[in-house]
């Protein structure tokens, strides 16, 4: 079957960095992608990759391993208004997107 | 970058009632639109896959009769549930692609989801 497997919950400092990982078992693999979500809003897009290797976006990047099915997003400099669910998702041999349960990211002061 | 909106953002209604909910790309054509509903602390949850001009294509599980879906042209879907009841209550979102774009690298773009509670 098709997984995406993500942590549930961290919790981070503000200034510092973190790392979200996940993992995936798709039925073909077309690109994985990460997602930000704040409470009671919909999903906003952060990163997409399809090639191994990290892609570096600001204060974010997002890495991937196809060989072994896994992926981080990488937080830098973090901030209280960072403090969100962090979505990863597959897209599978149809072009579908498998979600991963969300890691929910708790800054601290 | 490209616009979904949907609408309402809320509605409270009574059990038994039917809800309408409208998705409308606003800069892109979207052949194809995508339901989902996501309870509290749970992942989103693909309910169907909206086509235009044929039926949606619902997931295992959801009642085609109770969700019902058209899409009508190529910027608006709609979903409505019917008769809905108090476990009905949920965050119902749609996202679209443009299919102007290749299609593995296309961003889903998500309207601002709606919360449906029915007392």
């Amino acid at each position: 079957g098709q997984n995406i497997d993500q942590p549930t919950e961290m919790t981070a400092t503000e200034g510092a960095i973190v790392q979200i990982n996940c993992t995936y078992q798709t039925s073909g693999f077309n690109g994985l992608f990460w997602y930000q979500q704040h409470a009671g809003e919909a999903p906003t897009f952060l990163s997409y990759n399809v090639l191994d290797g990290l892609e570096e976006k600001g204060r974010f990047s997002s890495f991937l391993s196809r060989s072994k099915g896994y992926s981080y997003l990488l937080l830098k400099e973090l901030q209280m208004k960072d403090s969100a669910s962090y979505l990863c998702a597959a897209t599978d041999s149809n072009y579908q997107l498998i979600w991963g349960a969300g890691t929910k990211l708790i800054i601290k002061p | 970058g490209a616009v979904v909106s949907q609408h309402p953002s809320w509605v409270i209604c009574k059990s038994g009632t039917s809800v309408k909910i409208e998705c409308r790309s606003l800069d892109f054509q979207a052949t194809t639109m995508f339901w989902y509903r996501q309870f509290p602390k749970q992942s989103l949850m693909l309910m169907a896959t909206s086509n235009e001009g044929s039926k949606a294509t619902y997931e295992q599980g959801v009642e085609k009769d109770k969700f019902l879906i058209n899409h009508a042209s190529l910027t608006l879907s709609t979903l409505t549930v019917t008769s809905a009841h108090p476990e009905d209550s949920s965050f119902y979102i749609c996202s679209a692609r443009d299919h102007g774009q290749a299609l593995a690298d296309t961003e889903a773009f998500f309207g601002q989801g709606t919360r449906l509670t029915v007392v």
